[in-house]
């Protein structure tokens, strides 16, 4: 049973170009979290998605960043026009269909985002 | 929102001692309480997790408890090792959103 996966696992950016990070969850999981971590820093909620719903964004930024969780494929985070400040390592989790308030999330190995 | 604040931020122990962490979190409402370990570079692993339905939980030289009341929780390692050395993270749930302490780096000397 593979784990959460992500890739790709290292992306190099410009400013201004735009990155795509993919997560697919783990199997049999159908909720998919994306969280930031900066630098020595713990991780930050960003966004929590199921099979085509965004549940919650709260922790997205307003510009620039958005998620999907198609019916088809993996999870797509998309950062639009990067700047320096979005360099960070994005971690994806799944957990199961149960109630996800209390259940483990399981995190991908990340991707490690350097804007140039 | 949930605000989990963790002590101390680094850590350094003598192979075979004791490794004690310590988090308080804000939200009554919180009811899952997972700590992970994460080595550099590396995906932060789940290694030990408590609901709040119970005080006390083990796992071979890890333990983990939560005070409810006072709304902490600490994590126990006990004859450390060497490969203990990692950050540690703390972390409550409130509605599914994880909320992490800023972790602690914990150092085993040998």
């Amino acid at each position: 049973n593979a784990g959460v996966m992500q890739n790709p696992r290292h992306l190099v950016r410009r400013r201004g170009q735009e990155a795509r990070l993919r997560c697919s969850p783990m199997k049999g999981h159908s909720h998919v979290y994306w969280y930031r971590q900066l630098p020595e820093e713990g991780l930050k909620f960003m966004v929590y998605l199921q099979k085509e719903n965004i549940i919650d964004e709260s922790g997205m930024p307003k510009e620039r960043f958005s998620a999907e969780f198609p019916k088809e494929g993996p999870s797509i985070l998309r950062i639009q026009q990067v700047v320096r400040g979005d360099s960070a390592a994005y971690f994806c989790a799944s957990s199961p269909p149960a109630a996800a308030s209390t259940d483990t999330q399981y995190f991908g190995p990340g991707t490690r985002l350097t804007v140039l | 929102g949930e605000n989990v604040e963790q002590h101390p931020s680094t850590l350094s122990v003598q192979e075979g001692d004791s490794a004690v962490i310590k988090c308080t979190y804000s939200d009554s409402a919180s009811n899952y309480f997972p700590w992970y370990k994460q080595e550099l570079g590396k995906r932060p692993q789940l290694i030990i997790d408590i609901r709040s339905n119970v005080g006390e939980k083990k796992d071979q030289r890890i333990a983990v408890t939560l005070n409810k009341t006072a709304k902490h929780f600490s994590l126990h390692i006990t004859e450390t090792q060497p490969e203990d050395s990692a950050v540690y993270f703390c972390a409550a749930i409130n509605d599914y959103k994880l909320s992490f302490g800023a972790g602690t780096t914990v150092t085993v000397r040998a």
